[in-house]
């Protein structure tokens, strides 16, 4: 049973910032929050992992609240090639449990 | 630093065959894990390979099997295919798999089709 539950989905248009939030209730005192990007026939690829607070990195930004009950990835700017399903997980490495993750759609 | 690879990365059996899959994790990772994708049940963990030992099994039959060579490479086995494993093979490695921080990261994949 995965641990995170996301939105099945999102559209949105270029140019315009996404933020995708995704709710970890039992999240662990130990567990780091991953983000994953998975492009159609491609391994997912690691976007930025964070514990608490802010993480920013050249491509995105996480921000977790006090509780670290839920997390949002915040993609600024979106283009067309963002267009794909991103996956929200806790926990340590070695066996991920994945969601159904987000799909997002970027339009024209 | 290169990243995972995997071959082949693509491949087509009949059903009741075998196959081997291979990955060759980031250096320095000591940690491979592998997982199924398909359309219907998402991406599913495998197994996990820590120092030539299996540390963690997921809910698969035995059909399915891996193993780890002392440089850290690894492979995956599916004897007597069925068309439902049919899907697309991820490897991912991490530098000990345990670490709360120690990301893993996938390789392109194999896709597998069962005819």
């Amino acid at each position: 049973l995965a641990k995170t539950t996301q939105p099945i989905s999102m559209d949105s248009y270029e140019g315009q910032e996404v933020n995708i939030t995704c709710s970890h209730n039992n999240i662990a005192t130990n567990d780091y929050i991953t983000w994953y990007q998975q492009f159609p026939s491609q391994g997912p690829r690691f976007i930025i992992q964070g514990y608490k607070t802010k993480v920013t990195n050249e491509v995105a930004s996480l921000f977790i609240p006090a509780d670290r009950k839920s997390s949002t990835l915040s993609l600024p700017r979106v283009s067309l090639s963002d267009t794909a399903v991103y996956y929200c997980l806790v926990g340590p490495s070695g066996k991920l449990i994945f969601g159904s993750g987000t799909r997002l759609l970027v339009r024209p | 630093k290169a990243g995972v690879t995997q071959t082949p990365r693509y491949l087509i059996k009949t059903r009741g065959q075998q196959v081997t899959l291979s990955c060759s994790p980031i250096s320095g990772h000591r940690s491979v894990s592998w997982y199924q994708q398909t359309p219907g049940q998402g991406l599913q963990f495998l197994f996990e390979y820590f120092s030539e030992t299996q540390r963690n099994k997921g809910n698969f039959p035995g059909r399915f099997s891996g193993r780890q060579f002392s440089n850290s490479r690894s492979e995956m086995n599916v004897s007597t295919l069925e068309l439902g494993d049919s899907a697309l093979y991820l490897c991912a490695s991490s530098l000990n798999g345990r670490g709360h921080s120690d990301t893993q990261y996938f390789g392109p994949g194999t896709r597998l089709t069962v005819l």
